[in-house]
């Protein structure tokens, strides 16, 4: 199974100030159709996965610009250019080229 | 808009079964696989395996095999999770999600696996 392990898995952040995950994948997400199938989701309290960018670096529709996603091959990012109260949650990556892993979680809260 | 809709909360014996269905709305049922995703108290998200709902060629995570049966009724639109040999580690939230992408996710259900 495809491994993808995610840092830091605990993010204190200070309201209006950027926020940065990684995912890390034990193999590269490259599919033989030239796609890298990484998404990322957040999980707010009480609430269902919602994805907020697929194949690395699209956002969803109705996802707040200060999200973007970036990467390729193994390693990749999710960044929060200023966080918001309404941003508090868990946040997964998940890749689908090698069946379909997902990252520990990384909760983010607000110092 | 699209809408997955799943089945209320469940409590069961150890030893029990339990199905869950999911319900697809406001898109082309044949267009899109279903998978299922578990979710234990407090824990991270697990890919369970997913259903082709044009042939119900089905594909389940090695950790469930044995266990899990996903069928779907197109008349319906509406896909099921069934698993069996329940244990208390079974207890989780179970979602159904569409798409390889899993660009849209049911509300959740509650299993709860207790004597």
């Amino acid at each position: 199974d495809v491994v993808m392990t995610q840092s830091p898995l605990s993010l204190p952040v200070t309201l209006g100030q950027p926020a940065s995950i990684s995912c890390r994948s034990s193999q590269s997400l490259v599919y033989s159709d030239g796609n890298t199938y990484l998404h990322w989701f957040q999980q707010r309290p009480g609430q269902s996965p919602r994805r907020l960018i697929y194949e690395v670096s699209n956002r969803d529709s109705g996802v707040p610009d200060r999200f973007s996603g970036s990467g390729s091959g193994t390693d990749f990012t999710l960044k929060i250019t200023r966080v918001e109260a309404e941003d508090v949650g868990v946040y997964y990556c998940m890749q689908g080229t090698h069946w379909w892993t997902f990252g520990q979680g990384t909760k983010v809260e607000i110092k | 808009q699209v809408q997955l809709v799943q089945s209320g909360a469940e409590v069961k014996e150890p030893g029990a079964s339990v199905k869950v269905s999911c319900k697809a709305s406001g898109y082309t049922f044949s267009d899109s696989y279903i998978h299922w995703v578990r979710q234990a108290p407090g824990q991270g998200l697990e890919w369970m395996g997913w259903i082709n709902p044009v042939n119900a060629d089905t594909t389940y995570a090695q950790s469930f095999q044995g266990r899990v049966t996903m069928t779907r009724d197109t008349s319906i639109t509406t896909t099921y999770m069934e698993l069996s040999r329940l244990r208390s580690d079974d207890t989780a939230v179970y979602y159904c999600a569409r798409t390889r992408g899993f660009d849209s996710w049911g509300q959740g259900t509650l299993v709860t696996v207790s004597s």
